[in-house]
């Protein structure tokens, strides 16, 4: 799987949209781009997931460039909930096996201030 | 969307017990779920793939006899802490893997293991 690229942190005004990039420049054809969240002390929360289109649904958007070389996820009104890490994952989508986990980074830790 | 819970979520227990953690999944069946631990301030890291009806997979470094991982169903992973040290002292977190592509993975709530 594809290496990601993060910024290891982030601050978001309360009510703002959150921009977090993420660089996927080794990227293949067949790899998805995910992005899951983790709040403190709570299990990762799958966010949205996109292979060349950009795609949205009520937590966020996600917006991948022509030559998928990079991508970013948008928290369009982020809440002092959406503070948390958020991790880009690069992955082809396997069912089974150790090939199916999914290899976590640093993530970005965003921080929504009041 | 679909649920995995653990149980429990939080255990304190005596340097040399064991102690068992539950993974299931409530409104899907998951051939496979996976074990990953994290350590404050780190990330998760994978330790075992749990396969229904079969032997885990462990990554490298992870002692087997030390975690030992039952997938009796297919909506019960449990994972046993065996002669737990302080050093297991860790967040211990599941996940469960989506039927359908694009095979979503579906994580539990965690775990919080500490060893006195």
């Amino acid at each position: 799987d594809a290496k990601t690229t993060q910024p290891p942190s982030m601050d978001c005004a309360e009510g703002r949209a959150a921009n977090l990039p993420c660089n996927h420049s080794t990227i293949s054809g067949n790899e998805y781009v995910y992005w899951y969240r983790q709040i403190h002390s709570q299990g990762p929360q799958y966010i949205i997931h996109g292979l060349k289109n950009n795609e949205t649904n009520e937590m966020a958007s996600l917006i991948i460039t022509e030559d998928r070389k990079s991508s970013t996820l948008i928290l369009p009104h982020a809440t002092l909930r959406d503070t948390a890490v958020y991790y880009c994952i690069v992955r082809v989508p396997r069912y089974g096996g150790s090939q199916g986990n999914l290899i976590f980074g640093k993530g970005t830790k965003l921080s929504v201030k009041p | 969307g679909a649920v995995v819970s653990q149980h429990p979520s939080w255990v304190i227990c005596k340097s040399g017990t064991s102690v068992k953690i539950e993974c299931r999944s409530l409104d899907f069946q998951a051939t496979t779920m996976f074990w990953y631990r994290q350590f404050p301030k780190q990330s998760l890291m994978l330790m075992a793939t749990s396969n229904e009806g079969s032997k885990a997979t462990y990554e490298q470094g992870v002692e087997k006899d030390k975690f030992l991982i039952n997938h009796a169903s297919l909506t019960l992973s449990t994972l046993t802490v065996t002669s737990a040290h302080p050093e297991d002292s860790s967040f211990y977190i599941c996940s469960a893997v989506g039927p359908l592509p694009p095979y979503e993975q579906y994580f539990g709530p965690g775990t919080r293991l500490t060893v006195t």
